[in-house]
């Protein structure tokens, strides 16, 4: 099945500082998304986004699905930002999604 | 809308013992995933529901679960005779069938076996 790798697994940031996280994936895929885990475990979708570029706020990720990978920015980082990200695909909108082993941030003031 | 809700939240259970999650998903959502975590790891598939038709299951279903969505509302997911390695956090998720496939996750069951 499809392989999702997540770079780096641990991240350590002074508040304020920006970051790039990357998610790299093994097959062809049309849907693709990132979620942030927080510190009590909840799972907040932070973007469906199979192609091209989104932003929220002060996130924003882009993904270049010819090669096979994918970009999320964190800008101006706060200490609420702390938990782990994780990026999950799939092959098409009617399979379930493959999740990545995440990256854990942690943001400290 | 309430977003997808779960219950219990946590379940600690004697080994040997059948258990039952609830999974109430976002009322227009069509599709419905439950998920296994375990502490460290990503989430890892083990069944889906699209309405009340169970679509597919992962080789992490053992014989020992079942789930069930009858009339395409709320889910539930039975462990029978539960076993230590079942302790994990269950999430249930869930989305749309078409355009933006966007998951929806409840806050998840923490289930310990002793």
């Amino acid at each position: 099945g499809i392989q999702v790798e997540q770079s780096p697994p641990d991240l350590i940031l002074q508040e304020g500082a920006n970051s790039t996280l990357r998610c790299n994936f093994s097959d062809s895929v049309n849907n693709l998304q990132w979620f942030h885990q927080n510190p009590w475990g909840q799972l907040i979708n932070l973007f469906y986004i199979p192609s091209g570029t989104k932003q929220n706020g002060r996130l924003s990720a882009t993904t270049v699905a010819t090669e096979r990978y994918s970009l999320l920015y964190i800008s101006s980082s706060q200490t609420t930002d702390s938990g782990v990200y994780f990026c999950a695909v799939a092959n098409s909108g009617n399979t379930p999604l493959v999740f990545g082993k995440g990256t854990r941030l942690s943001v400290i003031a | 809308d309430t977003g997808v809700s779960q219950n219990p939240r946590h379940k600690i259970t004697k080994r040997g013992q059948n258990v039952t999650f609830r999974c109430d998903p976002i009322s227009e959502h069509n599709r419905l995933y439950w998920y296994r975590q375990t502490l460290g790891q990503g989430p890892e598939f083990l069944t889906y529901f699209q309405n009340e038709a169970q679509l597919e299951k992962s080789r992490l279903l053992s014989d020992r679960f079942s789930a069930e969505r009858p009339k395409g509302s709320f889910s539930t997911l039975e462990i029978q005779r539960t076993e230590q390695g079942d302790s994990a956090m269950y999430l249930c998720a869930s989305s749309k069938t078409a355009g933006n496939y966007g998951y929806t996750f409840g806050s998840g069951t923490r289930l310990t076996v002793v």
